[in-house]
């Protein structure tokens, strides 16, 4: 059964870089044809997908926010990587990792993240 | 970006009762290559993850209860509970990743009448 865990700070400052990690375990991060993704939820709104890892290494990335997003893959932790620079109190949500393979299938249970002074 | 537009908002439903939930996309997510929608059904309850429901517009994850259902192609799609329960009270988005920007709609809140 594959697991994902987030991690990183739960507290931002504005204008400075937010970092989270995902561990993922029950399973290898380079195997078979998966995308792995970074969302987020504001509290009490709705679903939003930051950007993907494909297995390849090839990374997709929302629109509005590609100025800002890397997402990155170290296979040899079984790790991936979200690094969203000058944050804003609109980046403070609840962030998820999760795979996806024709839906997304195994999620972490998220990483709230307040970007405040 | 492709746009995800859900109806209603929210709806509550009496228990046993059928409630249905639309998910309508900017534009197409069938592709007419393999003739599939690249579209899912999500529920998620407070404070969880959110669960894949139905993929392919229509496939039933292994799991899940026979009371869901999906159905639609192109731009239109529908998510139903033939009788609901209690444990069906969440919210429930569609998802679409036809191409590289993969959108959300904003969710449907269901509750019970």
């Amino acid at each position: 059964q594959l697991q994902l865990q987030e991690s990183g700070p739960g507290l931002v400052k504005p204008s400075e870089t937010l970092s989270l990690t995902c561990t993922v375990s029950g399973g290898s991060i380079s195997s078979g044809s998966n995308y792995w993704g970074w969302l987020r939820q504001p509290p009490g709104k709705g679903l939003e997908w930051i950007g993907n890892m494909f297995s390849s290494g090839t990374t997709y990335y929302k629109a509005s926010l590609m100025s800002r997003v890397t997402i990155s893959v170290d296979t040899s932790k079984n790790q991936f990587s979200l690094k969203l620079s000058s944050v804003t109190a609109a980046d403070t949500a609840l962030y998820y990792c999760a795979r996806h393979s024709g839906g997304f299938r195994d999620w972490g249970l998220g990483t709230l993240v307040t970007v405040s002074s | 970006d492709i746009v995800m537009t859900q109806s209603p908002d929210s709806l509550a439903v009496s228990l046993g009762e059928r409630a249905t939930i639309n998910c309508k996309s900017s534009q197409s997510v069938l592709y007419t290559s393999n003739n599939k929608n690249y579209l899912v059904w999500y529920q998620q309850k407070p404070g969880q993850p959110p669960k894949l429901l139905i993929s392919w517009a229509s496939t039933r994850e292994s799991g899940v209860p026979d009371r869901f259902s999906g159905s639609g192609s192109g731009t239109d799609f529908t998510l139903t509970i033939s009788s609901l329960q209690a444990e069906d009270v969440a919210t429930y988005y569609c998802q679409q990743y036809y191409d590289n920007a993969w959108t959300f709609g904003q969710g449907t809140k269901v509750e019970i009448k």
